[in-house]
């Protein structure tokens, strides 16, 4: 699976949108870009996940350059109860093991 | 939807023993469950995969005779710390993979906070 690199830690104001970027520009065609999220002292949540559209749900949009080599999460009004840290990985569809990197610790301020 | 528990959520024995965590999909069908551990201040680190019905396939470096991994049902595997040492403290997870609206993902348990004496 390709590898990711992200931000060690970002700010953000409550109310604001936070972004996190994800760099990932060894990507293969067939690898899908997950995002998940890990609050302290509990297992990780999933987010949000995508090929190479656009996505969005009720946590976060997903946005993936037209070429694919990175990505931004947004939660488009960040909360105290937001922060964690946040891990960008990429891997094939279906089956295939999540492997974890370092992460962003994002911390939102009031 | 997606809700996966462990069970217990922590718990602190005695060097030598033996320790069993549960890890439950309640609301859907799981054919492969993933097993991470989480040292304090580190990521998650994968220790094994297991299909239900066979045998656990383990990542380099983890002894599969100490880790004993049983995936009996779709809804249901377990993890057994045998023989636990204080090295082996440490946050065991559990992944359950599902299929969600675009595709298979991995859900996360809440997690089991071991602690070794």
């Amino acid at each position: 699976d390709a590898k990711t690199t992200q931000p060690t830690s970002m700010d953000c104001a409550e109310g604001r949108a936070a972004n996190l970027p994800c760099n990932h520009s060894t990507i293969s065609g067939n690898e899908y870009v997950y995002w998940y999220r890990q609050i302290h002292s509990q297992g990780p949540q999933y987010i949000i996940h995508g090929l190479k559209n656009n996505e969005t749900n009720e946590m976060a949009s997903l946005i993936i350059t037209e070429d694919r080599k990175s990505s931004t999460l947004i939660l488009p009004h960040a909360t105290l109860r937001d922060t964690a840290v946040y891990y960008c990985i990429v891997r094939v569809g279906y089956g295939n093991k999540l492997v974890f990197g370092a992460g962003t610790i994002l911390r939102v301020k009031s | 939807g997606a809700v996966v528990s462990q069970h217990p959520s922590w718990v602190i024995c005695k060097s030598g023993t033996s320790v069993k965590i549960e890890c439950r999909s309640l609301d859907f069908q799981a054919t492969t469950m993933f097993w991470y551990r989480q040292f304090p201040k580190q990521s998650l680190m994968l220790m094994a995969t297991s299909n239900e019905g066979s045998k656990a396939t383990y990542e380099q470096g983890v002894e599969k005779d100490k880790f004993l991994i049983n995936h009996a049902s779709l809804t249901l595997s377990t993890l057994t710390v045998t023989s636990a040492h204080p090295e082996d403290s440490s946050f065991y997870i559990c992944s359950p993979l599902g299929l969600a609206g675009n595709g298979e993902t991995q859900y996360f348990g809440p997690g089991t906070r071991l602690l070794v004496l």
